[in-house]
């Protein structure tokens, strides 16, 4: 059974800070990996999504990798801003339950970002 | 743009009551979903429907029922709510297939009392 880890649960850094967040994953047979932001109380938004034959994608100040073979996935913000304070989820795709459409999720990362 | 547009955002009901949680999507897609969110547990698929006309259970499908009313819409029934469904529920969408992006809706706060 797929099971998704992140760590730590919860970060706090002062603003202007480069920093990472961790995604494992315990089954190396993924179609996908999709990193989400959710603002307090807000749904989720679509930040990066790598593909199980990419190593890394970009967007802005956000780089994500993917090492499929040892199941794990950073995500990485340069210069953190605190805009950037939310909660980071990470999420799985593949042939869970029969679809090749679902996603197994993390517990997420809060970040906190100090002025 | 809307993308997933989930309806209501927020919702009280007593225990036993129903309700129909509301998603619709504009970007075209075959499959929507509907995952639930609760503290330290983080989101589980419900139901999914992979293309119109198909729908199958997901991970925590017990309470529930869907309906794929066409392409667009997909709803997400309480038929006799019970405190332990007191949660976050979000639909989501995306493209057929294994390589695709998921899109999630702002979600509903439904409290059973």
């Amino acid at each position: 059974k797929q099971e998704v880890t992140q760590i730590p649960a919860a970060l706090s850094v002062p603003e202007g800070e480069n920093l990472v967040l961790n995604c494992s994953f315990t089954d190396s047979a993924i179609y996908n990996l999709q990193w989400f932001r959710q603002d307090p109380g807000k749904g989720l938004t679509s930040l990066l999504l790598i593909q199980s034959s990419q190593r890394e994608q970009t967007s802005g100040r956000l780089n994500a990798s993917l090492d499929k073979s040892s199941g794990r996935s950073t995500l990485y913000i340069a210069a953190s801003q605190p805009g950037d304070s939310a909660t980071y989820l990470c999420a799985v795709k593949g042939n869970y339950g029969g679809s090749q459409g679902n996603l197994i999720f993390g517990k997420g990362t809060k970040l906190s970002v100090k002025p | 743009n809307a993308g997933v547009t989930q309806t209501p955002k927020f919702q009280v009901l007593k225990t036993g009551q129903s309700m129909t949680l509301q998603c619709a999507q504009d970007m075209n897609h075959n499959s929507m979903y509907w995952y639930r969110q609760d503290p330290g547990m983080g989101l589980r698929l419900i139901y999914y429907s992979a293309s119109e006309g198909t729908t199958d259970k997901g991970e925590v499908p017990n309470g529930y029922n869907v309906s794929r009313l066409n392409k667009r819409e997909f709803s997400l029934r309480l038929e006799s709510a019970a405190p332990s469904q007191t949660s976050v529920y979000f639909c989501a969408s995306s493209e057929r297939g294994p390589y695709t992006e998921a899109f999630f809706g702002q979600g509903t706060r439904l409290t059973v009392v």
